[in-house]
């Protein structure tokens, strides 16, 4: 129940492409839902987040689309590029301290 | 200093010694929280402070594992007597407020390798 499900592990994708990474949750008690991005050697760094009350987020070319009734959130990274090459990790809280993180895909930015 | 510093970067053990992982967190922060990433994996939550209070050691994973935050800011995490499943990279976090979705800022993290 605690569990964040994470996929796919890895992602190529081509230069201006959209990347899409899915996360599922068992939990009904979630009820906030960031994606980090780390790349090698550096600590995870917030992306976005969104709470359940609302279905998509957009923050430049970062979009979160959650489905509260699937029980699913996803990342889209639109026109993406190089430097988004990074490993990126969704979570989720229950509105208390402790986070619980998904597996994390490593996403490759071909140029 | 601007972000969250931990020390050392990288630290190799031999099996059965003891090490110490420094956290310095932003200051300010009233929540300090540990994780351990192993390879390949998201981190997983050890610990939390608020303040010098520990409120959570759910998952720190035996009584080898203890953590303290004596004064509120600076944090140490220490392993005794260290296995080689100890190696990951530990994770230190900060956040200004107390519970909630505040958002956590993380440090670069020590890797450490147990021989």
């Amino acid at each position: 129940q605690q569990q964040v499900k994470q996929s796919p592990q890895s992602l190529i994708v081509q230069k201006g492409g959209i990347s899409i990474i899915n996360c599922a949750y068992e939990n009904t008690a979630f009820d906030y839902f960031p994606w980090y991005q780390q790349f090698p050697g550096k600590g995870p760094a917030l992306l976005i987040a969104i709470r359940p009350d609302v279905s998509e987020k957009k923050e430049g070319r970062f979009t979160i689309s959650f489905n509260k009734s699937a029980k699913q959130f996803s990342l889209h990274i639109m026109d993406s590029q190089p430097g988004d090459s990074a490993t990126y990790f969704c979570a989720a809280n229950d509105g208390a301290y402790k986070y619980i993180f998904g597996t994390g895909t490593r996403l490759k930015v071909l140029a | 200093g601007a972000g969250v510093s931990q020390s050392p970067r990288y630290k190799v053990a031999k099996r059965g010694q003891d090490v110490a992982l420094r956290c310095d967190p932003i200051s300010g922060h009233v929540s300090l929280f540990w994780y351990q990433q192993a390879l390949g994996q998201g981190p997983e939550f050890l610990t939390y402070f608020q303040n010098e209070a520990q409120l959570d050691k759910s998952g720190l994973p035996s009584d080898r594992f203890f953590a303290e935050r004596p004064e509120g800011s600076v944090s140490t995490l220490k392993i005794q007597r260290t296995q080689q499943e100890d190696s990951a990279v530990y994770l230190c976090a900060s956040s200004l407020g107390g519970p909630g979705e505040t958002e956590q800022f993380f440090g670069p993290g020590t890797r450490l390798t147990v021989l």
